[in-house]
């Protein structure tokens, strides 16, 4: 079954480490995304990407990073510059064909500790 | 202000009932509407897609929007404690536009059906 894979589920990150959150998807979708979500706050777009070695920041990309090295993966890293990195990160992708619904993964719950 | 306001609730309603969400936006240039539907620690699913204003019907999903408004909705008809979930507003531009491909959210809706 064609679909988006996010590992780990639940993650620990202790003050001034980073962490990268994996991101896999197998429907040849061109784009990919980022999204942090927070109680009361909906999704924030973190970062995305149209097409592979290349990527775009959202809205709030302070503390993070990504890379787009190919068309499946789109890894994200949490840096220890961001401070409040406590929330749920989700990963999505689209075709690029004009169909502007997205499919998303089942999520990381990253914790501070 | 928010390019996407929806009240976040709680709404809580018994079984049967008919369910409205609604969203408001100000960016005209959005074209394109989705209702998202996202369980508990889960992604969200894809419920209702929409291009530009006019009715869509999907079983018992109904999914409106009016652009001279910015207001669109999503009704639920006979509601069941299956449709417990937080429902996502969220919205694109068209080709060409800077909001293109990229969706803003709302703040979601929490909606519990109770027997």
């Amino acid at each position: 079954d064609g679909g988006i894979t996010q590992s780990p589920k639940y993650l620990f990150r202790k003050e001034g480490q980073n962490v990268t959150l994996s991101c896999e998807q197998n429907l040849n979708h061109d784009a990919m995304y980022w999204y942090r979500q927070d109680p009361g706050q909906g999704l924030r777009l973190i970062y995305y990407s149209q097409i592979v070695n290349d990527f775009q920041k959202g809205d709030i990309a302070e503390g993070y990073s990504v890379s787009r090295e190919k068309k499946e993966s789109f890894p994200l890293t949490v840096t220890s510059a961001q401070k409040n990195p406590t929330a749920f990160y989700l990963c999505a992708s689209r075709t690029g064909q004009g169909n502007y619904g997205y499919t998303f993964g089942s999520g990381t719950r990253l914790t501070v500790v | 202000q928010k390019e996407v306001e929806q009240d976040p609730g709680p709404l809580s309603v018994p079984e049967g009932a008919i369910v409205s969400l609604n969203c408001t936006y100000s960016n005209s240039a959005f074209q394109y509407f989705m209702w998202y539907r996202q369980y508990s620690r889960k992604g969200p699913e894809l419920l209702m897609y929409t291009y530009s204003s006019g009715n869509k019907e999907d079983g018992r999903f109904t999914a409106q929007v009016d652009k001279s408004s910015k207001y669109i909705s999503l009704f639920i008809r006979d509601s069941q404690p299956s449709d417990s979930a937080t429902y996502l507003c969220a919205m694109s531009g068209g080709a060409g536009g800077t909001s293109y491909g990229k969706l803003t959210f709302g703040q979601g809706t929490i909606l519990t059906v109770h027997p």
